[in-house]
């Protein structure tokens, strides 16, 4: 029983670069939430889904985008990676409310 | 914006030893959950409290939810080594919805053996 999974778990940018980070569930969960940890700062919300084919903002939306193609699918992307993006991005989901959190994906941006 | 503030930030303590954590807020919130992230993965959900003045318990664990559903603690008693961790706070959204969580900064506890 997978749960939550995500992929890359480590990946280093140079400034400007683009990439993505695949979240997928295998729990049939309606809703789907990227968030971003640093050091002082908790948890804060990137970007969430209420369903397939639906995204909305979070906290801190500026300079990412989400797609939710797939029920079991959210992936977040970075068009243009600059170093303020540096940090550990986890992933989770839910059908109740109560939040099944992926290991994480650490991104450094040089 | 709804925020929670947790203290204390940091808490070491040695192996025995009990301790409180505690979760504030202005703003009311449906629910109350409380989760544990050890190093390296991500947080895992230790209780959700839904009504004001609710008490949970989970083995060594209590939790409480205030009167007016702003605040909440989590008591340890005896910690032992294994609770050392990061314990977050996430408050459900007052309009109704539980699905869009704020969180707090978090409490780092280290027990010492």
């Amino acid at each position: 029983n997978a749960g939550v999974t995500q992929t890359p778990k480590f990946r280093v940018l140079k400034t400007g670069q683009s990439m993505t980070l695949l979240c997928a569930q295998d729990m049939n969960h309606e809703y789907m939430y990227w968030y971003r940890q640093d050091p002082g700062m908790g948890l804060r919300l990137i970007h969430y889904s209420v369903g397939e084919g639906t995204t909305a903002k979070g906290e801190v939306p500026d300079g990412y985008n989400v797609s939710r193609l797939k029920k079991q699918n959210f992936l977040l992307g970075l068009e243009s990676a600059a170093p303020s993006q540096t940090s550990v991005y986890f992933c989770a989901s839910t059908y109740t409310g109560e939040l099944f959190f992926g290991e994480g994906s650490r991104l450094t941006v040089l | 914006t709804q925020l929670l503030e947790q203290s204390p930030q940091f808490l070491s303590i040695q192996e025995g030893e009990n301790l409180t954590v505690y979760c504030n807020s202005s703003s009311v919130f449906s629910s109350l959950q409380w989760y544990r992230q050890e190093p390296g993965e991500g947080p895992v959900l230790l209780v959700t409290v839904v009504t004001g003045g609710e008490v949970k318990k989970l083995k060594r664990l209590t939790f409480q939810f205030g009167d007016a559903r702003k605040d909440s603690s989590l008591h340890i008693t005896a910690a032992q080594p294994g609770d050392t961790g990061l314990y977050l706070c996430a408050g459900g959204d007052s309009g109704g919805s539980n699905y869009k969580l704020t969180f707090g900064k978090g409490t780092l506890l280290t027990v010492n053996p």
